[in-house]
């Protein structure tokens, strides 16, 4: 089992739709959780991160951390074409991140 | 606020060659971490540099080494190069007690034929 799991997509979803992006992982030693945007062929970009269970908000996007479930979400709210991008998780570990597969998100205008 | 830069952005390489990608990182870090991203993969984590020190490390062969120099900016050395090494070569820099909040370059996308 990887320890960091994220459904590669691609997700499509119509312009102004609510996107939920998810992950699970199996370790119980991560402490912090990030969310990245990259979009293609550049660097990923720090959307978010969270350290506690709970909700944190920033403007539309909202990361949701459930360390019961091992279950971490990102919403996106009112969702835009420029949102298309690649999102990914991550989490650290002793000074390591690790890292999702990706999401790709496709915003369909 | 200078972010994080690399070069160079694109590099073509022979198998059996050697390559030094570079990365200076974003004022205030003290900490450079490597990652290599094959295509439609995330980060895998190479090493990380503190204080001119390798602080830990990923699952890559000891052909894969790095530098940090005092003005915090870094090195990635890979020797011997395969096939399977070309990929999107990343460099993220932080500090060392926010390791968790890590800024990305652009990155050296390397091909190997």
């Amino acid at each position: 089992q990887k320890e960091v799991e994220q459904d590669p997509g691609p997700l499509s979803v119509p312009e102004g739709a609510i996107v939920s992006l998810n992950c699970t992982y199996s370790n119980s030693a991560f402490q912090y959780f990030m969310w990245y945007r990259q979009y293609s062929r550049k660097g990923p970009e720090l959307l978010m991160y969270t350290y506690s269970s709970g909700n944190k908000e920033d403007g539309r996007f909202t990361a949701q951390v459930d360390k019961s479930s091992k279950y971490i979400s990102l919403f996106i709210r009112d969702s835009q074409p420029s949102d298309s991008a690649t999102y990914l998780c991550a989490m650290n570990r002793d000074d390591k991140i690790i890292f999702g597969k990706g999401t790709r998100l496709h915003i369909l205008p | 606020e200078t972010g994080v830069t690399q070069s160079p952005t694109h590099l073509i390489k022979t198998r059996g060659q050697q390559v030094t990608l570079r990365c200076s990182s974003q004022s205030g870090h003290n900490t450079v971490s490597w990652y290599q991203q094959a295509l439609g993969q995330g980060p895998q984590f190479i090493f990380q540099y503190y204080r001119e020190e390798e602080n830990g490390r990923g699952n890559f062969p000891p052909r894969f080494s790095g530098l940090q120099f005092p003005n915090y900016s870094s090195e990635l050395n890979v020797n011997a190069l395969e096939l399977d090494d070309s990929a999107l070569y990343l460099c993220a820099s932080s500090t060392k007690r926010e390791h968790y909040e890590q800024y990305f370059g652009p990155g050296t996308r390397l091909t190997v034929t």
